[in-house]
């Protein structure tokens, strides 16, 4: 088990340029959860997935946000004609599946988007 | 809709005082309670949690937090800090239908002088 992880680290990017990032989960853990967190701020839920399957997202994931996960693997998030308010840490979790109650979420280190 | 509130952003205390980082939420619906930290440079880790049964959960490392449903509070105590203890703490809560998102709170940050 090597923990959930996240690539790349740190991504800079101009205004308008589309960005991809990648989250590898826990080998055996079927969710997985994509947040986003802003300086001085908690994390915010965007999306999650089952396996392969999308099974919500936020209103605050708009248009130019995608994510998928297509194998039940790993995921990608891809942000399209990013803007300078894309800017914040990108943070990924995995999860088992619930049983009468959540399981703990695991989180990936981050990546770091700059939007310049 | 649910949110969670942290009222604290910042919260100074002395090696071996005693601490209580307040979190209150507001939901209509039943809720699972968790608490975070985030060590420098580290990613989240779960410190405690309650889902069920008895109101009061406790961490390996000392510290305890209490659900008080008429108060919709989940504060976080400890009675003797460490300075290893530092670091941001998150509040967060999934409610208990269909969903187990964590919604955060802003969070706060324990900072442990010698």
């Amino acid at each position: 088990d090597t923990g959930v992880s996240q690539n790349p680290r740190h991504k800079i990017t101009k205004r308008g340029q589309n960005v991809t990032f990648r989250c590898d989960p826990i080998s055996e853990h079927n969710r997985l959860y994509w947040y986003r967190q802003t300086l001085g701020q908690g994390p915010e839920f965007l999306t999650y997935f089952q396996n392969e399957a999308q099974l919500e997202k936020s209103r605050l994931l708009s248009d130019r946000f995608s994510a998928e996960r297509p194998k039940g693997s790993f995921s990608t998030l891809e942000i399209q004609r990013t803007e300078q308010g894309d800017s914040a840490m990108y943070l990924c979790a995995s999860s088992l599946l619930p049983g009468l109650a959540p399981n703990e979420q695991f989180f990936g280190p981050g990546t770091r988007l700059t939007v310049l | 809709a649910q949110s969670v509130t942290q009222l604290d952003s910042q919260v100074p205390v002395f090696e071996e005082a005693p601490v209580e980082l307040r979190c209150n939420y507001s939901s209509s619906v039943s809720v699972y309670l968790f608490w975070y930290v985030q060590y420098p440079n580290q990613g989240l880790q779960l410190l405690l949690k309650y889902l069920s049964g008895s109101t009061l959960v406790e961490s390996i490392n000392g510290f305890e937090a209490e659900f008080n449903k008429s108060q919709t509070s989940f504060h976080l105590r400890k009675p003797s800090v460490h300075i290893s203890d530092t670091a941001e703490y998150f509040c967060a809560v999934s409610p208990s239908y269909n969903t187990d998102k964590l919604i955060f709170g802003t969070g706060t940050r324990l900072q442990v002088f010698p």
